[in-house]
């Protein structure tokens, strides 16, 4: 079975701060995917990222950097210089690889606030 | 694209009645699913399909159906609601693994917000 645990259900930071939402991963599968989902107080589910169990580099976009380790199952998300309107529900999920159907487990999410 | 579309937004309705949620893309993408949206619970699967003519149970299937007789549209039958079932439901549909690199990534409609008094 796959489980997703996103262990910090809300954070609160003052604006530039930088701050890491935390993911960790239970899977037997070798060939895996993992994602980030942004939902933002609108509700809408927006994609962020994906990262196939095979690539381990880190990734940068802008302020967003996501941090993949095999060796400790985690595929943590920083944002640096946090503004009010990264304020959403983020979630971490992960889909089983190359079997049928892209079916998501996804962790309870973290309510991340950044205040002005 | 208009993407992946739900209708309705917002919907009341009382114990045992029955309705269909409907869920439609149009980036011509094999895998669909649909899930529901508890608080503190995150998003967990309905039921999802691989292609037209296929359906299969996710984690949460018992008390909706599914049918799929095209690619483009995904609709979620609730037999007879109960009040567990108030929820926000999410359609979301993917390109298949065999696209490789575009494969998997599933987007998300806007939601459908449930409630069954």
């Amino acid at each position: 079975a796959q489980k997703v645990t996103q262990a910090q259900t809300e954070i609160s930071v003052v604006e530039k701060e930088d701050v890491t939402l935390d993911c960790v991963y239970e899977t037997r599968d070798t060939t895996y995917y993992l994602f980030w989902y942004k939902q933002p107080p609108s509700g809408e589910l927006v994609f962020l990222i994906r990262r196939n169990s095979f690539d381990e580099q880190n990734e940068i976009s802008g302020r967003y950097s996501w941090n993949f380790q095999k060796s400790t199952s985690s595929f943590n998300f920083t944002i640096t210089a946090s503004q009010v309107v990264d304020s959403a529900v983020y979630f971490c999920a992960l889909s089983r690889g190359e079997t049928s159907g892209s079916r998501l487990t996804f962790g309870e999410g973290t309510q991340l606030t950044v205040n002005p | 694209n208009a993407g992946v579309t739900q209708t309705p937004k917002f919907q009341v309705l009382k114990t045992g009645q029955s309705m269909t949620l409907q869920c439609a893309q149009d980036m011509n993408h094999e895998y669909m699913s649909w899930y529901r949206q508890d608080p503190g619970m995150g998003l967990r699967l309905i039921h999802y399909s691989v292609g037209a003519g296929i359906t299969d149970q996710g984690e949460v299937p018992n008390g909706y159906n599914v049918s799929r007789s095209t690619t483009e549209d995904f609709p979620l039958r609730l037999l007879s609601a109960a009040p567990s079932q108030t929820s926000v439901y999410f359609c979301a549909s993917s390109y298949s693994h065999a696209r490789r690199a575009r494969g998997g990534t599933q987007y998300f409609g806007p939601g459908t917000r449930l409630t069954v008094l």
